[in-house]
């Protein structure tokens, strides 16, 4: 089954303990991104990969970092979590931008991260 | 830059009644449209896309949407609402050329019975 996905689903932490959140996609998809949303805000983009070893950063990067060391995956690494880190991440990944297409973005389930 | 803009950040219809939820964008250069609806605690699902094909985009379950370039709209319709369209619905646009995609701050629909 096509699919993205996250793990942990839900993670409470206490601030500055460094943590991992993984995603993985199986769809050989070039772009991947990692998004928050917050309730009145939306989905606001953290950091995106064109392809593995090119990362950008988003709107909203600071506090976070990102590898993609694979195609298949990138993790999101908030190395000294703070409470204003507290949302709902989604990961999402498509094919590349060839040809000019914008391909459809398809997302993973979610990490509901908690930061005390 | 480009920006999306949803007004309602709530709207209420009762079961069978039309929705309508409106989406205006701000892009520079023809943009690519979207829709995704996210029911609680899931993910996002895509509804409907537009990509400079034709301006009515027929989308799952029942909806669709028109773009509009004189007035810089895309909104979503659906004739006759169900209780299951009971979710959350984002606007995003994706300027050509650009590699982000932007999401408007969404629309809670709720279906009264």
């Amino acid at each position: 089954e096509a699919q993205v996905t996250q793990n942990p689903r839900y993670l409470i932490t206490v601030t500055g303990k460094k943590l991992t959140v993984t995603c993985s996609q199986n769809m050989n998809h070039e772009y991947m991104s990692w998004y928050r949303q917050d309730p009145g805000l939306g989905l606001r983009q953290i950091y995106y990969s064109m392809n593995v070893e090119v990362t950008d950063k988003g709107d909203v990067p600071e506090g976070y970092k990102v590898s993609r060391k694979e195609k298949r995956n990138f993790p999101l690494i908030l190395e000294s979590p703070s409470p204003n880190q507290t949302s709902l991440y989604f990961c999402a990944s498509s094919f590349g931008l060839a040809g000019g297409r914008q391909e459809t973005q398809y997302f993973g389930p979610g990490t509901r991260l908690l930061v005390l | 830059a480009q920006s999306v803009t949803q007004l309602g950040s709530h709207v209420s219809v009762s079961e069978g009644a039309l929705v309508l939820l409106r989406c205006n964008y701000s892009s520079s250069v023809p943009p690519y449209l979207f829709w995704y609806v996210q029911y609680p605690n899931q993910g996002l699902q895509l509804l409907l896309k537009y990509t400079s094909a034709a301006t009515l985009v027929k989308g799952i379950n029942g909806f669709e949407a028109e773009f509009k370039k004189s007035e810089t709209s895309f909104h979503l319709t659906k004739p006759s609402a169900h209780m299951s369209d009971a979710a959350e619905y984002f606007c995003a646009v994706w300027g050509a050329g650009s590699y982000q995609l932007t999401f408007g701050k969404g629309t809670k629909l709720s279906v009264i019975p």
